[in-house]
């Protein structure tokens, strides 16, 4: 069965960095597109980036874009998000998540890592 | 960039209940739109692609309609597990502010 499993998160301080990864099984890793989503304590959802299956296309919310890399590694199937110049504004649950087959929605998700970004 | 906004924010209802939650784009999406559920703690769970597609899995009282800018959710009768967050999403993008489905 499919499963994401995302790792990385903690408490760190404003202007630090923090690098998110995100462990996917049970499905052929390398053909789907791969997005990172938040959800700051008590909101709504918040699409923050998403790779196409080579890595030849990503794209950023325009909140995160500039400190914010999506990166994959296929051999791995593993998914990577290195957040740089971290604001108490980024403090949430991120999770990884596959796009379905017919791309630009989520059919699977993992559980959710909490960042928090406070002095 | 087109916005997303649902309603009602929150709902109160009873179990047996028809239940219908609107979601209306800034600017036409096509069809190009999916709703999730989610419950307090867990990660979101598609439930219909496509605005009309149903998702492998998930039960038929759950349909969805609507094209261009305006779209429903419809849970025909409401069961115990259906009390939660339901988020509407434009494809490659935002995500509705979510409707809180209550126990009345």
């Amino acid at each position: 069965q499919v499963q994401l499993v995302e790792s990385g998160g903690g408490l760190v301080k404003p202007g630090g960095s923090l690098r998110l990864s995100c462990a996917a099984s049970g499905f052929t890793f390398s053909d789907y597109y791969m997005s990172w989503i938040r959800q700051a304590p008590g909101k709504g959802l918040e699409w923050v980036s998403y790779i196409s299956s080579s890595s030849s296309y990503t794209n950023y919310a325009d909140s995160v874009k500039g400190r914010f890399t999506i990166s994959r590694d296929n051999a791995k199937n593993s998914l990577y998000l290195q957040m740089n110049s971290l604001r108490a504004e980024d403090t949430a649950v991120y999770y990884c998540a596959r796009e379905g087959p017919l791309k630009g929605y989520f059919d699977y998700w993992g559980q959710g890592t909490l960042v928090t970004v406070s002095s | 960039d087109i916005q997303m906004t649902q309603s009602p924010s929150t709902l109160s209802a009873s179990v047996g209940d028809r239940v219908t939650i609107t979601c209306r784009a800034s600017q036409s999406i096509s069809s190009w739109l999916a709703w999730y559920q989610q419950k307090p703690g867990k990660a979101p769970k598609l439930l219909i692609y496509k605005a009309s597609s149903l998702e492998s899995g998930v039960p038929s009282r759950f349909s969805g309609s609507g094209s261009g800018t305006e779209f429903t959710l419809t849970i025909s009768s409401l069961q115990p597990d259906d009390f939660a967050t339901y988020y509407c999403q434009q494809y490659y993008g935002t995500f509705g502010q979510g409707t809180k489905v209550e126990i009345k």
